[in-house]
């Protein structure tokens, strides 16, 4: 099971921090992504760490993503700086299954609203 | 122009079958790809439905039911979600993805399928 955790709302310019702790499992041999989805719309990836820390990210928010891994506490996390409106929406964790690639497991979801 | 396409809406009737395109922009080959298709229910993160490459690359995610399958049209260079026997439960959205240069990840628009 995955499980986010974040601010909620926020005011723009901050950095957005969201954690995910991942239970009933370990952490390595995968993948870990985030994945986002503004309201009304549909879903965007944002990056993926591999469980000893080599990441890719997407292009479009390269400059602004930053994520990092805790295998000790089965946790992994994510950075977004500069935050706008344009940053709203639900921020999905979900793990790569290692045979297919496939987004196998989803977190609920954590509902991050930025406005001043 | 997007690099996945989907129609942004479908109906059908139940007990009908319906086929969902995931286009793939002009110059990235379908035969390339595994075709992933996510479900996603209002409130709720996505599922994992099934991946889809060819007859002999081609994956139906755990618990998912035998109604749902993949297939591609080469010469549209598309790949397809054909749902048989339509059920209400099915009425969704449904997102479909690819790896791209096996790193970063494209996920199409997504079509809401309506079960009337």
């Amino acid at each position: 099971q995955l499980q986010e955790s974040g601010p909620g709302l926020m005011k723009p310019s901050e950095t957005l921090s969201l954690t995910c702790t991942v239970s009933g499992g370990p952490m390595s041999s995968y993948y870990w992504s985030w994945i986002r989805q503004p309201p009304g719309k549909g879903l965007e990836w944002i990056g993926s760490i591999y469980y000893s820390g080599s990441t890719n990210y997407n292009t479009s928010l390269k400059s602004r993503v930053t994520m990092s891994v805790d295998t000790s506490k089965n946790q992994f996390s994510l950075k977004l700086s500069s935050v706008t409106a344009a940053d709203t929406g639900v921020y999905y964790c979900a793990r790569v299954q290692t045979s297919s690639a496939a987004f196998d497991s989803w977190g609920q979801g954590s509902l991050v609203t930025v406005s001043s | 122009q997007a690099m996945l396409t989907q129609p942004a809406s479908l109906s059908a009737s139940p007990g009908a079958s319906v086929s969902l395109t995931c286009t793939l922009r002009s110059g990235i080959n379908i035969d390339s790809y595994r075709i992933y298709w996510y479900q996603q229910k209002p409130g709720s993160p996505p599922q994992y439905l099934l991946r889809y490459k060819s007859d002999s690359d081609k994956q139906l995610g755990s618990g998912v039911p035998r109604r749902f399958s993949g297939s591609k049209d080469a010469p549209a260079n598309a790949g397809i979600l054909l749902i048989s026997g339509l059920q209400s439960e099915d009425e969704a959205d449904y997102y479909c993805m690819i790896w791209h240069s096996s790193t970063s990840v494209v996920f199409g628009g997504g079509t809401t399928l309506t079960v009337l």
